[in-house]
């Protein structure tokens, strides 16, 4: 089963970019590659997602390396509503899913 | 408000009990995913139904069970509960049931098992 490791935490600075990391060294051809958040008590919340290619959204950006091994979440300007646990998950065509154990986020302000 | 409706918010229940959760995905979504999320196992995925169908399964206990309904709301019912079980049970929903789908979660109900 393909899986994922992403960080334990990361710290931020307010109005500062964020990068973070995963890996998924055992993703398959067909896995895309999927980013949620989550804030304190509420349900994950959808950023983005792709399969080879770098995507842009109003969120966020989604780095992808060539192997596809490893993707980077990135958070162009922190704001404190960015603090959040994020989840770098892969989901594959037969729509098993595999959570990564998150990176809680933590911005200063 | 994600679109996702998910009741009771809150449910406090006696070990050896039955529960149902319900979940009522966003408008135009076919597809409902059950997720548990316990403070020791994080989010774990339970199971998928796409328009009426069982599409995938995860870590869901026999103890447990869902259906999809024709309206497409869905429920997860929980017996024999067990301390362990309390958690946060996430229910969500996507249009279509691949892997290039994104999907939009509910706020969840919190179970707690006495």
């Amino acid at each position: 089963d393909a899986k994922t490791t992403q960080p334990n935490s990361m710290e931020s600075n307010e109005e500062e970019p964020v990068h973070l990391p995963c890996n998924h060294s055992t993703i398959s051809g067909t896995d895309y590659i999927h980013w949620y958040r989550q804030l304190p008590s509420q349900g994950p919340e959808y950023v983005i997602h792709g399969l080879t290619s770098n995507v842009n959204n109003r969120m966020a950006s989604l780095a992808i390396a060539e192997d596809r091994k490893s993707s980077t979440l990135i958070l162009h300007r922190a704001t404190l509503r960015d603090a959040a646990v994020y989840y770098c998950i892969l989901r594959d065509n037969f729509n098993k899913f595999y959570f990564g154990s998150g990176t809680k986020l933590n911005v200063k302000p | 408000d994600s679109g996702v409706t998910q009741t009771p918010k809150h449910l406090i229940t006696a070990t050896g009990q039955r529960v149902t959760l319900r979940c009522s995905p966003r408008s135009g979504d076919l597809s409902v995913y059950w997720y548990q999320q316990s403070l020791d196992q994080g989010l774990q995925f339970l199971i998928q139904y796409y328009n009426g169908e069982e599409r995938a399964k995860g870590n869901i206990l026999e103890r447990f069970s869902a259906q999809q309904f024709p309206d497409l709301h869905s429920e997860l019912n929980l017996s024999s509960l067990e301390l362990g079980d309390s958690a946060l049970y996430f229910c969500a929903s996507s249009v279509g049931g691949g892997s290039n789908y994104g999907y939009t979660f509910g706020s969840g109900t919190r179970l707690t098992v006495v």
